[in-house]
């Protein structure tokens, strides 16, 4: 089984409201990720966990708030987010371990979201 | 640095006749390279991938791809185009060792038709 499941698939917020997206996997990935990806753009990379430790932040703002509170889950925290953020927001898991650049990234059916 | 360009934006095929979809590389390093598709709302699927073995690589639903280091190329490649191919695809790049992260190229709209 290959499956990363994301929910909510379409979440609608307003600008001073505190939402929450969940990516859950059972592979026994130890890699996560949470991408962003723009109408007709390629996906942009945010956070990249490993064996639960935050290892990569893109620089991305702190309106952003990652956490993963277990090895098969992942959680992407929203609050004060702007019109501009609206996006597909993509979930990944890969399995982790040395040989990094090797490791195939399983992808979730993303969490369409707007900002209104 | 990593970097990865699709020559095309995009490309028209007729059903039943080849694809082509081309991608050319940079890196400092042995890379891996993927392709992924990506149909109208959705996530990404992995078509294949090469990691430093054979350099022509079968892939899902009859795509290949061959790996051309003197070209530093990856083209993908199908026989026959079928009406659901019709997606965006992606070819990319790991990052170095150790750093688990992906450059994407920009992609190439692929539009089948009938």
């Amino acid at each position: 089984d290959t499956e990363v499941t994301q929910t909510p698939k379409h979440l609608v917020m307003g600008m001073t409201n505190k939402k929450s997206l969940k990516c859950e996997q059972h592979m026994g990935h130890r890699a996560m990720y949470w991408y962003k990806q723009k109408a007709k753009k390629p996906p942009e990379l945010m956070f990249v966990y490993s064996y639960e430790k935050l290892s990569i932040n893109e620089s991305v703002p702190s309106r952003f708030s990652p956490e993963c509170p277990n090895s098969s889950l992942l959680n992407l925290h929203l609050h004060a987010l702007q019109p501009e953020d609206s996006a597909l927001y993509l979930c990944a898991s890969s399995r982790g371990g040395l040989a990094g650049n090797t490791d195939t990234q399983y992808f979730g059916p993303g969490t369409r979201l707007t900002v209104l | 640095a990593q970097s990865v360009t699709q020559l095309d934006s995009h490309v028209s095929v007729s059903e039943g006749t080849p694809v082509l979809l081309r991608c050319n590389y940079s890196s400092s390093y042995s890379p891996s390279l993927f392709w992924y598709v990506q149909h109208p709302n959705k996530g990404l699927q992995l078509l294949l991938k090469y990691t430093s073995a054979a350099t022509l690589v079968k892939g899902i639903n009859g795509f290949e791809a061959e790996f051309k280091k003197s070209e530093t190329s990856f083209h993908l490649t199908k026989p026959s185009a079928h009406m659901s191919d019709a997606a965006e695809y992606f070819c990319v790049v790991s990052e170095s060792p150790g750093r688990r992260a992906l450059t994407f190229g920009s992609g190439t709209r692929l539009q089948v038709q009938p």
